[in-house]
C-alpha cells in the first residue's frame, strides 16, 4: 500500500518552454501532497504543501508564479513549471499523505528535469 | 526553526558489517521517519517511530524523543543497503512539513 507515482520520470525541454509533473497516490486518497526539489548531493527542499481543492503555500523564497500547483482532486497533484531556465534544472519529487495524525509521508520516484 | 543534524555523514562498510546512523534534533519533533533514497533517487519508507523501538528485518530504529535523537541499525549490511538515509520529523505545533537532515550517504562494497 502507499504508492505514489510520478510522470514523468524524466523530462528534457528547451529555454522558455513550460513542463507539468503529475503526481499521483495509486492506492490511497491523499488529503495533502507536498513537493520537494533536491539539488546533487543535496537534502530535499520543501517548495510547497497543497490541499485538494485550495491554493498551494509556497515556502519563503519559492517563485509561485514559476511553479504552478494545482491539486485537482484527493489522488492527483500537478507541478507546472513556466518558462524553465537552466537553472530550474532539477530533480523534482512530490509526496503524499493521508494521515491527519501522524503526517506520515509517502514519496513519489522523483522527476529530473533538464531544460537546455 | 529546527535543524536535524545526522552522523555520520559518510559510511562505508564491508558487506556483512553492522553500523548505526544517527540523527539529533534541535528541538522536540513529531512524526519522525526515516527513509532511505536509493541510487534512482526513490525514497522509501524505512519507519515511521515517534518514540520506541521498531525492528523490521535486519533494520531497526530507536527514538528517545525526550533526548531529541533517533538511531537506525542496520545489521549485516548488503550492497542494496548502499544509498542515502535521511532521518525527518514535523515540528510540534501541528505543522505537517517534514524537516529533514542532510543525510548519511552509505556505501557498502562487496
Amino acid at each position: 500500500g502507499a504508492v505514489v507515482s510520478q510522470h514523468p520520470s524524466w523530462v528534457i525541454c528547451k529555454s522558455g518552454t513550460s513542463v507539468k509533473i503529475e503526481c499521483r497516490s495509486l492506492d490511497f486518497q491523499a488529503t495533502t501532497m507536498f513537493w520537494y526539489r533536491q539539488f546533487p548531493k543535496q537534502s530535499l527542499m520543501l517548495m510547497a504543501t497543497s490541499n485538494e481543492g485550495s491554493k498551494a503555500t509556497y515556502e519563503q523564497g519559492v517563485e509561485k508564479d514559476k511553479f504552478l500547483i494545482n491539486h485537482a482532486s484527493l489522488t492527483l497533484s500537478t507541478l507546472t513549471v513556466t518558462s524553465a531556465h537552466p537553472e530550474d534544472s532539477s530533480f523534482y519529487i512530490c509526496s503524499a499523505s493521508s494521515d491527519t495524525l501522524t503526517y506520515e509521508q509517502y514519496f513519489g520516484p522523483g522527476t529530473r528535469l533538464t531544460v537546455t | 526553526g529546527i535543524q536535524v543534524e545526522q552522523s555520520p555523514p559518510d559510511l562505508i562498510l564491508q558487506e556483512g558489517a553492522n553500523s548505526t546512523l544517527r540523527c539529533n534534533f534541535s528541538d522536540s519533533v513529531n512524526n519522525l521517519q526515516w527513509f532511505h533514497q536509493n541510487p534512482w533517487g526513490q525514497l522509501i519508507n524505512l519507519f515511521y517511530i515517534p518514540s520506541g523501538t521498531k525492528q523490521n528485518g535486519r533494520l531497526s530504529a530507536t527514538t528517545v524523543a525526550t533526548e531529541r535523537y533517533s538511531l537506525l541499525y542496520i545489521s549485516s549490511s548488503q550492497t542494496t543497503d548502499s544509498g542515502v538515509y535521511f532521518c525527518a520529523g514535523t515540528t510540534q505545533g501541528g505543522s505537517e512539513k517534514l524537516v529533514f537532515g542532510k543525510g548519511t550517504k552509505l556505501t557498502v562494497n562487496p
